[in-house]
C-alpha cells in the first residue's frame, strides 16, 4: 500500500521569507501524481499544485514550487515570499491512477508570523 | 460555477445514535468521494462513486457505514450505530469521470461535516 510521511507536525517562517514543506512517499509504481492541498481553519481544502511522475520538471504556481525526487521518492513544496494568508495546515497527497483515491499524509501547520 | 456543498456542517449525537450527511457535488462531475478526517491527521478516503456505481469502498466499516449515490448526482453518507471514534470531519469531494483521458483530474472538496459523537 502507498504511504505518505510528512515529518514536519508544525513549521513557521516569517512573512516575506521562504519556506519549506517536506514530504516523502512509498510506492511500487511508475506512474502516479503528487499534489499539495492547503487547509485552512474553514475546512476547506484546496488544491495549492500538481505534479505529475512522468515529468521531470518541476511544478511552479506563482509563489509555490515544488522539488520533486523521484529516485528518493521525495516531494517538498517550496513557499516564497510568505505572506500572512499562506498561514494554514498543508498536506501533502499521492494519487494512483487518474481520479483514483487520494492518500495524504498527516500534514504540517504551518505559521506566518508578521 | 457552484462548489461542492455538504450539510449539516456541525452535528452532535450521543453514541449508538444515527446521523447521515449529504453531499451535492459541482454540476457534470462524474466521481465523488467521501473522506473521513480525524483530528490531527489526514483525511481517508470510505467509499468513491462513478456516476451511480461503487468503485472503491474497500476502507467503508460496512458494519455501520453506508453510503448511496442515487441518480448519479446527491450522495448520503450514513453512520448506524455511531461509535466515539467516529467522531471527524466528513469531507465530500468530486471530480471529473474517473481514468477519462489518463489526466489526474483535480478533487474539488466541500467545506466538511464536523461530527461528535459524545
Amino acid at each position: 500500500a502507498q504511504t505518505v510521511t510528512q515529518s514536519q507536525p508544525e513549521m513557521s517562517v516569517q512573512e516575506a521569507e521562504t519556506v519549506t514543506l517536506s514530504c516523502t512517499y512509498d510506492t511500487s509504481e511508475s506512474d502516479y501524481y503528487l499534489f499539495w492541498y492547503k487547509q485552512p481553519p474553514s475546512r476547506q481544502m484546496i488544491l495549492v499544485i500538481r505534479q505529475e511522475a512522468y515529468k521531470q520538471q518541476n511544478a511552479t504556481e506563482n509563489r509555490f514550487s515544488v522539488n520533486f525526487q523521484k529516485a528518493a521518492k521525495s516531494f517538498s513544496l517550496k513557499i516564497s515570499d510568505s505572506q500572512l494568508g499562506d498561514a494554514a495546515m498543508y498536506f501533502c497527497a499521492y494519487q494512483e491512477t487518474s481520479g483514483s483515491r487520494l492518500t495524504f499524509g498527516e500534514g504540517t501547520q504551518l505559521t506566518v508570523n508578521p | 460555477e457552484a462548489g461542492v456543498a455538504q450539510s449539516p456542517r456541525y452535528k452532535i449525537i450521543e453514541k449508538r445514535q444515527s446521523v447521515a450527511f449529504w453531499c451535492n457535488p459541482i454540476s457534470g462531475h462524474a466521481t465523488l468521494y467521501w473522506y473521513q478526517q480525524i483530528l490531527g491527521q489526514g483525511p481517508k478516503l470510505l467509499i468513491q462513486f462513478q456516476n451511480n456505481g461503487v468503485v472503491d469502498d474497500s476502507q467503508l466499516p460496512k458494519d455501520r457505514f453506508s453510503a448511496e449515490r442515487l441518480k448519479g448526482v446527491d450522495s448520503t453518507l450514513k453512520i448506524q450505530p455511531a461509535k466515539l471514534e467516529d467522531s471527524a470531519v466528513y469531507l465530500c469531494a468530486s471530480s471529473l469521470e474517473y481514468l477519462l483521458a489518463g489526466e489526474g483530474y483535480e478533487q474539488y472538496f466541500g467545506p466538511g461535516t464536523r461530527l461528535t459523537v459524545t
